[in-house]
């Protein structure tokens, strides 16, 4: 199975901050990559596709990007609307398998 | 608009079973893989199996592989999730998702409550 090394855990940030979260994959992916931000008591949502491609709807502040098995999810200014919960997925292979997720908290 | 809504969630004790299903809409579920995900209480996310369109291709996590069986059916725009011998660690939201290989989980319901306790 691929693990998925996801980091940091949690991190606390304040508005506007650019913010960078990793996963890491065990093996080669190529780009079969997402992130989902998911809100407490909410279902998850897609922000990312294929590494780096943006979901419609999502605001122009999130980013993707690959470098090899490395994996990066980046904010570029940190909104309130943000502080979130996110997670990385890797869908090349079965089983699918998530990083274990970043709390993004309020500093 | 795809709409997938989930039902059949419940409390049930160890050893006992339950059937999920999720009523699809909005797009040709026939030519759609499918999957099933599921969350912990305060946990992560867990991929739980997907099968594809035609029913001919199905995967599974180790951990529900022989207990747990995915199927659908395309006249009822349906899928569904047997889950066999439970235990307290299938406790979760169980989420029907549609899936594609380019994009991975495209669209999510809100999901059905197992709740596995004796």
């Amino acid at each position: 199975d691929i693990q998925m090394t996801q980091s940091p855990s949690s991190l606390s940030a304040s508005v506007g901050d650019r913010v960078t979260i990793t996963c890491r994959a065990s093996q080669d992916i190529k780009n079969d990559l997402g992130w989902y931000q998911q809100k407490p008591g909410k279902v998850p949502k897609r922000l990312i596709y294929v590494a780096s491609s943006l979901e419609s709807g999502v605001p122009s502040r999130f980013s993707g990007s690959r470098s090899g098995t490395e994996f990066t999810l980046t904010i570029s200014s940190l909104q309130p609307e943000d502080f979130a919960t996110y997670y990385c997925l890797q869908y090349y292979v079965y089983p699918l398998t998530f990083g274990g997720g970043t709390k993004v908290e309020i500093k | 608009e795809v709409q997938l809504v989930e039902s059949g969630g419940d409390l049930v004790q160890p050893g006992g079973s339950l059937r999920l299903s999720c009523a699809a809409s909005g797009f040709t579920f026939s030519d759609s893989w499918m999957t099933w995900l599921r969350q912990a209480p305060g946990k992560g996310l867990e991929w739980v199996a997907n099968v594809k369109g035609d029913d001919s291709e199905k995967h599974y996590v180790d951990s529900v592989k022989g207990r747990f069986t995915i199927s659908r059916d395309n006249a009822k725009n349906s899928l569904y999730l047997q889950m066999n011998s439970l235990r307290a660690e299938d406790t979760g939201m169980y989420y029907c998702i549609k899936y594609s290989g380019y994009a991975g989980l495209d669209n999510w319901g809100q999901g059905t409550l197992v709740t596995v306790t004796s």
